[in-house]
């Protein structure tokens, strides 16, 4: 079946420090993949997302691009904000299937 | 162009109880799902609904069950409450059933607490 796997936070970071999160996924097909961001007491955002292999979902200074070789999406900023703290989650979509989750990775950035 | 709304934000029940949880769907939507996130985890998928009926199920006994109105609009019922039912449910709405690329927008949640 469809998985998504993270890295294990939480993740603590200074402000304007690098940010990456890992994620790998297994699938059928040719999922479309996502990352979404939950802020505390908050629903899920669409962050950013890509629907094959080779392209780059950007916004808001995050982006991600699909690697099918490694199946891989992992999110990246350049300098992370403590706006920014937050809840992270991969996502992946196959036509015809539910969405399926990763666990989330927990971001805290200090000032 | 509305978001979705999910209702109540928050709800204390006792365990063996029903409840019965809200969702409007953007504007011109007409499939939703159902998702539940236990705490520190990632959503689970319950159930889906196109057009007023059920197209898709995750794993998720039949205690939990649905229904779609003709406004798009959304209901999901959980009878005989179990403390494990405690987590925040979410709903998403989408233009087209099982269509990613149309997008799907997710409410805010429901936030139930079984004691």
């Amino acid at each position: 079946g469809n998985s998504v796997t993270q890295m294990e936070g939480p993740v603590t970071l200074s402000e304007e420090a690098f940010l990456t999160i890992n994620c790998t996924y297994t699938a059928t097909g040719y999922p479309s993949l996502f990352w979404y961001v939950q802020y505390p007491g908050e629903g899920l955002q669409l962050l950013l997302k890509a629907t094959k292999a080779d392209d780059k979902g950007s916004n808001k200074g995050f982006e991600a691009t699909y690697r099918k070789e490694t199946t891989s999406f992992h999110l990246e900023k350049g300098s992370v904000q403590v706006s920014d703290s937050a809840v992270y989650f991969c996502a992946l979509h196959n036509y015809g299937q539910n969405f399926v989750f990763g666990p989330g990775t927990r971001l805290s950035v200090l000032p | 162009e509305t978001g979705v709304t999910q209702s109540p934000t928050h709800l204390i029940k006792t365990r063996g109880q029903q409840v019965t949880l809200r969702c409007s769907s953007q504007s011109g939507h007409n499939t939703v799902s159902w998702y539940q996130q236990a705490l520190g985890q990632g959503p689970q998928f319950i159930f889906q609904y196109y057009r007023e009926e059920e197209n898709g199920r995750g794993n998720f006994p039949p205690r939990f069950s649905g229904l779609q109105f003709p406004n798009y609009s959304s209901e999901l019922n959980v009878n005989a409450l179990e403390l494990d039912d405690s987590a925040l449910y979410l709903c998403a709405s989408s233009l087209a059933s099982w269509g990613s690329n149309y997008g799907y927008t997710f409410g805010s949640g429901t936030r139930l607490t079984v004691v």
